[in-house]
């Protein structure tokens, strides 16, 4: 079945420092959202992106759907200790019933 | 405003007891679903509904029934079938057509003892 796979794992990063982390596949995918999830909490939305090459802000965060259409890439500016959580990749393909959730990339902010 | 609330935020039970987790959406969504995420892990998807009164199995349905009997609300039975039902389970919905995503609740977090 389609898989996402998301890199780093996990992070640890001064606050303050920019953050990059991205998700891949081996199948295309023909939208990209991109979610945090707060601990204990359920994922919220940040970014959705829908045509290959696109790039959105919302804030200090930057999303890009990848050229080859296999690959998504978020971007953090400046990071402050809210910005702690997991963020979850998700893609949906042509013939994908429902969205599929890479595993994660948990990030912490030090003081 | 709308939104999707799950309820109990926390539920205790004992082995061997079934359990309710309850989903109501007022997003006028028709789709709905059911995940189960464990510590450290990423999101499974148990059963979802794309219109009422219709559901689907999802990657780990073994354990678990839903129904569906209005738009609105998506109750996901953990049945005593389920060899390891402590997890944090969470409910979303979206449109039919799932353009923009889903949207969660802010989950359930079940422990059996």
């Amino acid at each position: 079945g389609q898989q996402l796979n998301q890199s780093p794992q996990s992070m640890f990063i001064q606050e303050g420092e920019d953050v990059s982390m991205n998700c891949t596949s081996s199948s295309i995918f023909n939208t990209w959202l991109w979610y945090k999830q707060d601990p204990g909490e359920g994922p919220v939305l940040l970014i959705a992106l829908y045509k290959a090459g696109e790039l959105t802000s919302n804030g200090r965060l930057t999303a890009q759907f990848g050229i080859t259409r296999k690959d998504s890439f978020l971007n953090i500016s400046a990071s402050i200790p809210s910005d702690v959580g997991i963020y979850f990749c998700a893609g949906l393909s042509n013939y994908g019933q429902n969205f599929v959730f890479g595993p994660g990339t948990r990030l912490s902010v030090l003081p | 405003d709308g939104g999707i609330t799950q309820s109990p935020k926390y539920l205790f039970r004992k082995e061997g007891q079934n359990v309710t987790l309850s989903c109501e959406q007022n997003l006028n969504h028709d789709a709905m679903y059911w995940y189960r995420q464990d510590p450290g892990q990423g999101l499974r998807l148990i059963y979802y509904s794309q219109i009422v009164n219709d559901f689907q199995k999802g990657d780990i349905a073994e354990g678990y029934s839903v129904s569906r009997e209005k738009k609105e609300s998506f109750p996901l039975t953990v049945t005593s079938a389920q060899k390891n039902p402590t997890a944090f389970y969470l409910c979303a919905s979206s449109t039919f057509d799932r353009a923009g995503g889903y949207t969660f609740g802010s989950g359930t977090r079940l422990t059996v003892v």
